[in-house]
């Protein structure tokens, strides 16, 4: 069985600032790890994957996460946050040999942006 | 394309009551998931079907009933509502690709 622990339950930052939202799972098998976002009253959204290859994947709005197997963690960063990013990000796993690709989720980290 | 649609979007029950909600995806999804979140606990998978006519429990199903009679719609129920059953749920879909796209949300509220 597969479990995700997101260190923080909220981040404050200033806008501009850079930040790092903290992942770490447990597993006995290989995983695919991801990163979704979810804005006030709205679905999740995939922000970022790992599925194979490069450890270090991008999305399309400036975040970035390093997947590092020897600490089993897939930390989030962003170098500038802007006031549009608050919300809140949850890491998941998924066994890769799961034949209903079923998702963990952690507990979510709210991430609150001050101008 | 709309997605994955989820009726209603708000709800309030008496304790006792029954209702269901409706999940639909016009992606052609196999995979459909119902979720329930609530503050500090992240997304809870409740049942979940891997195609047309099939339906398995997940983590949280105690309380809940679920039919997927057509690989579109994925439908949840509350035979008798518990004020435990007060949260906002997730439908969500995917192609066996990995990633799950979700609904809106029900908000749904048990006194």
């Amino acid at each position: 069985a597969q479990s995700v622990t997101q260190l923080d339950s909220q981040v404050p930052v200033f806008e501009e600032a850079p930040v790092e939202l903290r992942c770490n799972y447990s597993s006995s098998v290989s995983v695919y790890l991801f990163w979704y976002v979810q804005y006030p009253n709205q679905g999740l959204q995939l922000l970022l994957k790992y599925l194979s290859g490069s450890t270090l994947v991008e999305s399309i709005n400036g975040f970035e996460a390093e997947f590092n197997k020897s600490q089993t963690s897939f930390h989030l960063r962003k170098p500038s946050v802007h006031i549009s990013d608050t919300a809140e990000y949850f890491c998941a796993v998924s066994d890769r040999r799961s034949s209903a690709s079923k998702i963990i989720f952690g507990s979510g980290t709210r991430l609150s942006i001050r101008p | 394309n709309a997605g994955v649609t989820q009726t209603p979007k708000f709800r309030v029950l008496k304790t006792g009551q029954s209702m269901t909600l409706l999940c639909a995806q016009d992606m052609n999804h196999e995979y459909m998931y119902w979720y329930r979140q609530d503050p500090g606990m992240g997304l809870r998978l409740i049942h979940y079907s891997v195609g047309e006519g099939t339906t398995a429990k997940g983590e949280v199903p105690d309380g809940y009933n679920v039919s997927r009679l057509k690989k579109q719609n994925f439908l949840l129920g509350l035979e008798s509502a518990a004020p435990s059953q007060t949260s906002v749920y997730f439908c969500a879909s995917t192609d066996s690709g990995f990633e799950q796209y979700f609904g809106p949300g029900t908000r749904l509220t048990v006194t």
